[in-house]
């Protein structure tokens, strides 16, 4: 089944303690981006990569880092949550000649 | 002023109505435009690309305003199955090769018996 994957779904945590969300996909799409989403600030784009190796600032990249050393895969790392940064992230793939963008089912994090 | 704007709603509206949503979008050099559909917080999936031309699906009919930067997606005949919150995304770059991508923050339909 094409599919993009997260984990964890849910996570609490505290503020400072590093945490990593993985994404994952199986679809072999080129292009990967992270979201997150916050009551009346719609979906913002955090980072986005264009293949392996390739990543590039969204509008909120502040806080967050990512890599793409595989294709599939291309998580989101916080090296020191903060409580602004709760929020529902969702991960998302597309394949390069097709408009439509795969979105994983989403992560919610909480940082006290 | 926002990249991509919409009416947040919510738009409630009776089973069988016909229902519009506009959005405008900033950047005149955008050549890709979606709708998609989110249901109560979960993942967001596409429901129709926006083409020059306006383009429809089944009771679906996109529509873009060049000149006006905007556009829209009308619902015709509402179900109960239509609520949900409506995106409206942009790609802004000018031949749409790019991984970046800008949403509004979504129209929400209620559609009640």
């Amino acid at each position: 089944e094409a599919q993009v994957t997260q984990n964890p779904r849910y996570l609490i945590t505290v503020t400072g303690k590093k945490l990593t969300v993985t994404c994952s996909q199986n679809m072999n799409h080129e292009y990967m981006s992270w979201y997150r989403q916050d009551p009346g600030l719609g979906l913002r784009q955090i980072y986005y990569s264009m293949n392996v190796e390739v990543t590039d600032k969204g509008d909120v990249p502040e806080g967050y880092k990512v890599s793409r050393k595989e294709k599939r895969n291309f998580p989101l790392i916080l090296e020191s949550p903060s409580p602004n940064q709760t929020s529902l992230y969702f991960c998302a793939s597309r394949d390069r000649g097709r408009n439509e963008q795969f979105f994983g089912p989403g992560t919610r994090l909480t940082v006290l | 002023r926002k990249e991509v704007e919409q009416d947040p709603g919510p738009f409630n509206v009776p089973e069988g109505a016909t229902v519009a949503f506009n959005c405008t979008y900033s950047n005149s050099a955008s050549q890709s435009f979606f709708w998609y559909r989110q249901d109560c917080r979960k993942e967001p999936k596409l429901l129709m690309s926006v083409y020059s031309s306006g383009n429809e699906d089944g009771r679906f009919t996109a529509q873009l305003n060049r000149a006006s930067q905007y556009i829209s997606l009308l619902i015709r005949d509402s179900k109960l199955s239509d609520s949900a919150t409506y995106l409206c995304v942009v790609n802004p770059s000018r031949n749409g090769n790019t991984g970046k991508l800008i949403f509004g923050q979504g129209t929400t339909l209620q559609v009640k018996p």
